[in-house]
């Protein structure tokens, strides 16, 4: 059973929407969750989300965390061709592991 | 920024045949490397956790004898795929974290494509 899940899994929107992309777990015990964003190679690190309700920011890309409701959100205002991606969440587990588990992601497409 | 780079990228062998993949951390020391694959359209599933000069610490599933992990040096990490089969063609991404860094500074390779006939 996935312990960490994103939906949608594929998005198409057209330029200039906002999109929110969501990320839910269920592991209760860990230390941070992060977004990357894949494109044709490997994962770019985004944001790193440790306390619950404290939001992340990044030009247009912005993220939160809710450690009650045990999920957290991307959302991308004005989206862009560049946008085109796939997001991806992931769980750092407790102390002293650095292993991280990955959803399976949001497949992002921006169309003109 | 911390770079990581992968050799090679893109590499078609034959089924049987043993393929070796290098993770090098360019500009820092990486003291903990990771090695991840991705089949198509899922994410990226952890394979191994290698820290200079021990021996790597394999996950639930994988097998240790077929994926060969080297971690000989603080800037070099090798993943050999032995006796490979085309069930083992995948997206194969090392990541790697530094001393003294933070947890969430993992820096991802570009990934090696395995192709096998």
């Amino acid at each position: 059973e996935d312990k960490v899940v994103q939906s949608p899994l594929s998005l198409v929107v057209h330029e200039g929407d906002t999109v929110t992309l969501n990320c839910s777990y269920e592991v209760t015990n860990f230390r941070s969750l992060l977004w990357y964003k894949q494109e044709k190679k490997a994962p770019t690190f985004l944001f790193m989300l440790t306390s619950s309700g404290i939001e992340k920011k990044s030009g247009r890309l912005s993220s939160i965390l809710d450690k009650k409701e045990l999920f957290s959100i991307l959302n991308i205002t004005a989206t862009q061709t560049g946008d085109s991606a796939v997001y991806l969440c992931a769980l750092v587990p407790g102390a002293g592991s650095y292993q991280l588990t990955f959803g399976k992601g949001t497949k992002l497409s921006v169309i003109p | 920024g911390a770079v990581v780079s992968q050799h090679p990228s893109w590499v078609i062998c034959k089924s049987g045949t043993s393929v070796k993949i290098e993770c090098r951390s360019l500009d820092f020391q990486a003291t903990t490397m990771f090695w991840y694959r991705q089949f198509p359209k899922q994410s990226l599933m952890l394979m191994a956790t290698s820290n200079e000069g021990s021996k790597a610490t394999y996950e639930q599933g994988v097998e240790k004898d077929k994926f060969l992990i080297n971690h000989a040096s603080l800037t070099l990490s090798t993943l050999t795929v032995t006796s490979a089969h085309p069930e083992d063609s995948s997206f194969y991404i090392c990541s790697a974290r530094g001393s003294g860094r933070s947890f969430y500074e993992q820096y991802f390779g570009p990934g090696t494509r395995l192709t096998v006939t």
